[in-house]
């Protein structure tokens, strides 16, 4: 079975600062999707950012990025320039591609806090 | 654009009732499934489908029932309620790419649960 390891239980930053966000899993598979999710107090998941495991290069969006890697089971999130908005529990999942998996693996999550 | 809608979205219950939360998507989507988050523990898998007249278990299905009639609804029925299942419980969709289940995970607002 896969496992998802976020060891950072709680995490805090002052605005407009950088923060990184730790994530581990453990896979035997080649082929599978990392997202980050994030759930603000509203309770709403929302997605972050997704990254392919056959994808060298890391994914981006705006403000947040990953360094995604492959070899050592990595995959962390960097936010930069943290605004307010970005208070939330973040959590790291993992899926296998394929036409008989339908599992979804989440991290504990990490709770972030971003400080005015 | 509803996206998953969950219903009720709080609910308290007495030990030994039964209940149902609905879930229904208007994005076509085959697969569904529910999760129930735990402090700690992040997203665990409860029940899944990847189409109507198909379901399988997760992690976590004891206590749990579901079905699958229509492509737009999936149902979470508990038949006994008991204070473990005191949870949040998330529904989540996603779709089918050349028979692949491919994609991020698309949740609903979430249900939060108490049984007294």
């Amino acid at each position: 079975a896969q496992t998802v390891t976020q060891s950072q239980p709680e995490m805090s930053v002052q605005e407009a600062e950088t923060v990184t966000l730790s994530c581990t899993y453990d896979t035997s598979e080649s082929n599978y999707y990392l997202f980050w999710y994030k759930q603000p107090p509203s309770r709403q998941m929302i997605l972050v950012i997704r990254q392919e495991a056959y994808k060298q290069q890391n994914a981006t969006e705006n403000r947040f990025s990953v360094n995604f890697q492959k070899a050592a089971k990595s995959f962390s999130l960097k936010i930069s320039d943290s605004q307010l908005g970005d208070t939330a529990m973040y959590f790291c999942a993992f899926m296998k591609v394929g036409y008989n998996f339908n599992k979804f693996y989440f991290g504990s999550g990490t709770k972030l806090n971003v400080k005015p | 654009n509803a996206g998953v809608t969950q219903t009720p979205k709080f609910q308290v219950l007495k030990t030994g009732q039964s209940m149902t939360l609905q879930c229904a998507q208007d994005m076509n989507h085959e697969y569904m499934s529910w999760y129930r988050q735990d402090p700690g523990m992040g997203l665990r898998l409860i029940h899944y489908s990847v189409g109507a007249g198909i379901t399988d278990q997760g992690e976590v299905p004891n206590g749990y029932n579901v079905s699958r009639s229509t492509t737009e609804d999936f149902p979470l029925r508990l038949l006994s309620a008991a204070p473990s299942q005191t949870s949040v419980y998330f529904c989540a969709s996603r779709r089918k790419t050349g028979g692949a289940l491919t994609g991020e995970l698309f949740f609903g607002e979430g249900s939060r649960l108490t049984v007294l």
